[in-house]
């Protein structure tokens, strides 16, 4: 089945800091997503990103296949970045698996 | 894209009560998904919606336990039975578009469910 690892599993920031997030995942894995869950519960979409480099505002994706790992790249985090993010990986059927997440705290 | 209103937001029920959260989306999607995400945990896929057959569960997920419908395209309804205490988390629809490397997910806003 499909495995995928996130890594670190919490960061601590001061504002205006960058950080980068890893994800690894196996071979079976056709697609990626990274979400940022809100302290509400909501998870939001940040990228689709099955492989290259996508970028929107202080965030950007980097995914290489070959490699099977993603990079969630934050810059200039603000407090408003907390929270926890998820990586997750899908199978041709659609089922995702998400990795254990990253808690990330943005200090003011 | 989709968009998917998921009720209730949040409940608190009493413990051997049920629940049933529903899920509707704004357009016909053939891949439909129930997942559970425990207090601090990541999230869990508790099945597959199948429209006009039985739920596929996962590892771990009966049918006794999370009665699933799927009556169409576009709704959804998951059923958690016999609430006790360790089913407190958030429940959370989603739906796939696209196939193989095109595959994207939505989810909905996630039920926040409390048994006391």
């Amino acid at each position: 089945g499909i495995q995928v690892e996130q890594s670190p599993p919490d960061l601590i920031l001061q504002e205006g800091a960058n950080s980068t997030l890893r994800c690894n995942f196996s071979d079976s894995v056709n697609n990626l997503q990274w979400f940022h869950q809100n302290p509400w519960g909501q998870l939001i979409n940040l990228f689709y990103i099955p492989s290259g480099t996508k970028q929107n505002g202080r965030l950007s994706a980097t995914t290489v296949a070959t490699e099977r790992y993603s990079l969630l790249y934050i810059s200039s985090s603000q407090t408003t970045d907390s929270g926890v993010y998820f990586c997750a990986g899908y199978s041709n059927a659609g089922k995702s698996t998400f990795g254990d997440g990253t808690t990330l705290t943005v200090k003011p | 894209s989709a968009v998917i209103s998921q009720k209730p937001s949040r409940d608190i029920c009493q413990r051997g009560t049920s629940l049933t959260i529903q899920c509707q989306v704004d357009s016909q999607v053939t891949m439909m998904f129930w997942y559970r995400q425990q207090p601090g945990q990541s999230l869990t896929l508790i099945a597959t919606a199948n429209q006009g057959s039985e739920a596929t569960y996962e590892s771990g997920f009966v049918i006794d336990k999370f009665p699933i419908s799927r009556p169409n395209l576009t709704f959804s309804t998951l059923t958690v039975s016999n609430l006790s205490p360790e089913d407190s988390s958030i429940y959370l629809c989603s739906v796939a578009k696209g196939t193989g490397a095109t595959t994207e997910a939505f989810f909905g806003q996630g039920t926040r469910l409390t048994v006391v």
